[in-house]
């Protein structure tokens, strides 16, 4: 597609309950960022992908958050037991992959973001 | 660790003045420093960028400029209008080692009409 696609755009999901969002990151990009917003705040990164290496989970808040990526493509956040602070914009971000001699900067572009409210 | 601080978090400027947006960055191999633009309920969009080897660029209106002794860079908005109204992230990221990018917590910028 034209740019990164994320769904739902809205949530709204009961506390206990599980949720996915999905990423569809932007055709060639083997490089894919998990970041969450909260209302008034910056960008937090969460996880991620890059082609077939094991991904970067560091930011990953607690372990009710997972994420995969299938066939180097889309990705999902699953967040587990939803808390009400885990309300917040999550935001997906593609780029090309960095190059080998790391001196081509790749820029990474962001989609619209999932608005998940728990209540 | 890492962390960039941006000032102001919010600003408010009548249309047609300049607007500035400061971040200052920790890590010293910082070299690439794009800046983002939000609207409301959009994701960031990217609006200008530069790497460490370059001291200031412009695009029309926008322009960014960097200090890579004192390990800041800037925004500046000039003739502003309504429209640039929306919240403006900086960003630092390394180019080797690292395929993170550490973000400001946003300035929210007014033009007011």
């Amino acid at each position: 597609g034209a740019g990164v696609s994320q769904s739902p755009s809205n949530k709204v999901t009961e506390k206990g309950k599980d949720v996915e969002l999905r990423c569809d990151p932007i055709s060639g990009h083997t490089a894919l960022y998990w970041y969450r917003q909260s209302l008034g705040q910056g960008l937090e990164f969460l996880i991620y992908f890059q082609g077939n290496s094991a991904p970067d989970k560091s930011g990953l808040p607690s372990d009710r958050f997972s994420a995969e990526r299938t066939g180097g493509s889309v990705s999902t956040l699953t967040i587990q037991r939803t808390q009400q602070e885990d309300s917040a914009v999550y935001l997906c971000a593609s780029s090309f992959s960095v190059s080998s001699d790391r001196r081509t900067q790749n820029t990474i572009y962001f989609g619209e973001g999932s608005w998940l409210t728990v209540v | 660790g890492e962390n960039v601080e941006q000032h102001p978090s919010t600003l408010s400027v009548q249309e047609g003045d300049s607007a500035v947006i400061k971040c200052t960055y920790s890590d010293s191999a910082s070299n690439y420093f794009p800046w983002y633009k939000q609207e409301l309920g959009k994701g960031p969009q990217l609006i200008i960028d530069i790497r460490s080897n370059v001291g200031e660029k412009k695009d029309q209106r926008i322009a960014v400029t960097l200090n890579k002794t004192a390990k800041h860079f800037s925004l500046h908005i000039t003739e502003t209008q309504p429209e640039d109204s929306a919240v403006y992230f900086c960003a630092a990221k390394a180019t080797s080692g690292t395929y993170k990018y550490i973000f400001g917590t946003g300035t929210r910028l007014k033009v007011l009409a």
